[in-house]
């Protein structure tokens, strides 16, 4: 089983919809999840930042972590086609430890 | 603020030969980061450093070597570069390791 897993998509979804992307992953020790955005043939961005479960808003997004399930998702509402990038997942165990990112999702969404 | 600035942009390399990707920010970060990304295979850790003088291996390190001279310079060797070599890579840079700011990437060709 491999420590992060992620859906790669593509999922394309239409202006306005919610989102809904996932990770699941093996080693109960993260604490620290991110969600990176990664626009075509740039660097990726940090979206959003949680520490341990719960959910963080941030605008349209909002960032949720279930960790009796080891399964966080993010959330973004009203979707834009501006939104349409490739979503990471990553996490690590402590402040200093690497982080593990997913592989990624691919999301289009179409005006 | 110029954040994480990479270069070059493009490169393309016969087999064998060698080239240094060189990374540089300006954020007065103590650690550093070099990924690789294949198509459909997420961010792998190749390198990371966590102050001037002191660099560890990541999840890839094989074929690579870095050195860490100044805080700000993080500089990626290739020796004798194999077509495994072709990827995208990036470089990164964080005050914690978590929130770390990616820079553009180099895309590198091995032929």
């Amino acid at each position: 089983q491999k420590e992060v897993e992620q859906d790669p998509g593509p999922l394309s979804v239409p202006e306005g919809a919610i989102v809904s992307l996932n990770c699941t992953y093996s080693n109960s020790a993260f604490q620290y999840f991110m969600w990176y955005r990664q626009y075509s043939r740039k660097g990726p961005e940090l979206l959003m930042y949680t520490y341990s479960s719960g959910n963080k808003e941030d605008g349209r997004f909002t960032a949720q972590v279930d960790k009796s399930s080891k399964y966080i998702s993010l959330f973004i509402r009203d979707s834009q086609p501006s939104d349409s990038a490739t979503y990471l997942c990553a996490m690590s165990a402590t402040g200093n430890t690497p982080l593990v990112f997913g592989k990624g999702t691919r999301l289009s969404v179409i005006a | 603020n110029a954040g994480v600035t990479q270069t070059p942009k493009f490169r393309i390399l016969k087999i064998g030969q060698s080239m240094t990707l060189q990374c540089t920010q300006d954020m007065n970060h103590n650690y550093m980061y070099w990924y690789r990304q294949d198509p459909g295979m997420g961010l792998k850790l190749i390198y990371y450093s966590v102050g001037a003088g002191i660099t560890d291996k990541g999840e890839v390190p094989n074929g690579y070597n870095v050195s860490r001279s100044t805080t700000e310079d993080f500089p990626l060797r290739l020796e004798l570069a194999a077509p495994s070599q072709t990827s995208v890579y990036f470089c990164a840079s964080s005050y914690s390791r978590n929130e770390q700011f990616f820079g553009p990437g180099t895309r590198l060709t091995v032929l």
